[in-house]
């Protein structure tokens, strides 16, 4: 069975480019969540969805980060326009409901410059 | 605002010896604490889960020690092999808040052979 799939896989960008992350949770998954995890602050929350809707986005450090879930099957992660200190391993898992064991992707290491 | 607080940061030990990690919360209406499991380049694993109603749970060579009172959690891994080399995450949960894990730090873990 395929896991959590995300990509870019690695993403290098430039300062004020947007960047735009992909997931595609396991299938029959209801909860999609995204983490951003970094040296300083360790694994983070930024938003989550259950049944394609926003739960709580809370953890969105700022009006720069966007998520969606248009679908059952896809939901993107995106910064625009991105700075240095967004850079950082950025983590989709999914789990059966919000309360259930959560599976991770492999993350996608963006480097903004 | 830190909820959970993992020691130590990192850990050698030699194989075949005993690991110990901790993890102290805040808030006592916490409702699952998981260890997650983390190798280089790869989004962390569920390892071992347990709730707030049992204090202790063991997977092979994995434990959860459970101290409600101290406000306590640590994970034992016995019999530490090579392959244990990881990061490990302790996390909480609360439903009533969201249903939302917040991490401890992390622990790097070395086991020597």
């Amino acid at each position: 069975d395929a896991g959590v799939i995300q990509s870019p896989r690695h993403e290098v960008t430039e300062m004020g480019q947007e960047v735009t992350l992909r997931c595609k949770p396991i299938s029959g998954h209801n909860s999609l969540f995204w983490y951003r995890q970094t040296m300083m602050r360790g694994l983070e929350l930024l938003i989550y969805f259950n049944n394609n809707v926003p739960i709580d986005d809370s953890g969105m450090p700022e009006d720069r980060f966007s998520a969606k879930m248009p679908n059952a099957s896809f939901s993107t992660l995106k910064i625009q326009p991105s700075e240095p200190r967004d850079s950082a391993v950025y983590f989709c898992a999914s789990s059966w409901e919000v309360t259930d064991t959560q599976y991770f992707g492999p993350g996608t290491r963006l480097t903004v410059l | 605002q830190q909820q959970v607080k993992q020691s130590p940061q990192s850990l050698i030990v030699q194989k075949g010896g005993i690991s110990i990690i901790n993890c102290a919360y805040e808030n006592t209406a916490f409702d699952y604490f998981p260890w997650y499991q983390q190798f280089p380049g790869k989004g962390p694993a569920l390892l071992i889960a347990i709730r707030p109603d049992v204090s202790e749970k063991k997977e092979g060579r994995f434990t959860i020690s459970f101290n409600k009172s101290a406000k306590q959690f640590s994970l034992h891994i016995m019999d530490s092999q090579p392959g244990d080399s990881a990061t490990y995450f302790c996390a909480v949960l609360i439903k009533a808040a969201g249903n939302k894990l917040t991490f401890g730090g992390g622990t790097r873990v070395l086991v020597k052979p």
